[in-house]
């Protein structure tokens, strides 16, 4: 399987701050990475796919970049309602993987 | 918009077989462009993919699960359906139905989820 790493598992921040979360893939899986965002009690949605598009109807805050093993999802003024925590996962192969999760608190 | 529901039993006995069903609304499972998944999460833990179905019926499985996991199409009720055999208590977790958006490209996300469901394996 391919193995996916955030880092950091959380961090401290707060509103208005650009925020980074980097995410390693084990192998090299091209643009085939997506971003979840998971709030408590909730199921995650989607973010970003491709790695840098950016889903419909998401704040134009949060952007993508990255491709074969190395990841950052950044959020560039953080706002009340982004405090959650935010997965990366790899779709290159036919078994999909996740990273540990970030959660980004106050 | 499509919606999707998770049902099934909440408590299941260790060595008994999970039996969950995703109801799909506002599309049909059968449709192109879209296959069907299942994903648990055990408590503060990560996500853990544990099939897919296509609107075909074939289906692909976490090698970690194969064994234990069968997923199903019910195109006529609009519904997929998981279950897991032979569970243990490492198999308490949230789990949740999902929509995976497919592109030409080969591209493919988790576009729609369900809430949710928590499933605990006890005696």
């Amino acid at each position: 399987d391919i193995q996916m790493t955030q880092s950091p598992s959380s961090l401290s921040a707060s509103v208005g701050d650009r925020v980074t979360i980097t995410c390693r893939a084990s192998q090299s899986i091209s643009n085939y990475l997506n971003w979840y965002q998971q709030k408590p009690g909730q199921a995650p949605q989607v973010l970003i796919y491709m790695s840098s598009t950016l889903q419909s109807g998401v704040p134009s805050r949060f952007s993508g970049s990255g491709s074969g093993t190395d990841f950052t999802l950044t959020i560039s003024s953080l706002q009340p309602e982004d405090f959650a925590t935010y997965y990366c996962q790899q779709s290159l192969s036919t078994t999909w993987t996740f990273g540990q999760g970030t959660k980004v608190e106050v | 918009q499509v919606q999707l529901q998770e049902s099934g039993p909440g408590l299941v006995k260790p060595s008994e077989t999970l039996s969950l069903t995703c109801t799909v609304s506002g599309d049909s499972v059968s449709i192109g462009g879209y296959h069907w998944s299942w994903i648990r999460q055990p408590a503060g833990k990560r996500l853990e993919w544990i099939g897919r179905v296509y609107n075909s019926g074939s289906t692909n499985y976490n090698p970690s699960l194969k064994s234990r996991v069968t997923i199903s199409l019910d195109t006529s009720n609009h519904q997929f359906s998981l279950k897991l055999s032979s569970v243990t208590a490492a198999d308490t977790a949230v789990y949740y139905c999902a929509r995976v958006l497919l592109v030409p490209s080969g591209y493919n996300w988790l576009d729609s989820w369900g809430q949710g469901t928590l499933v605990t394996v006890s005696s």
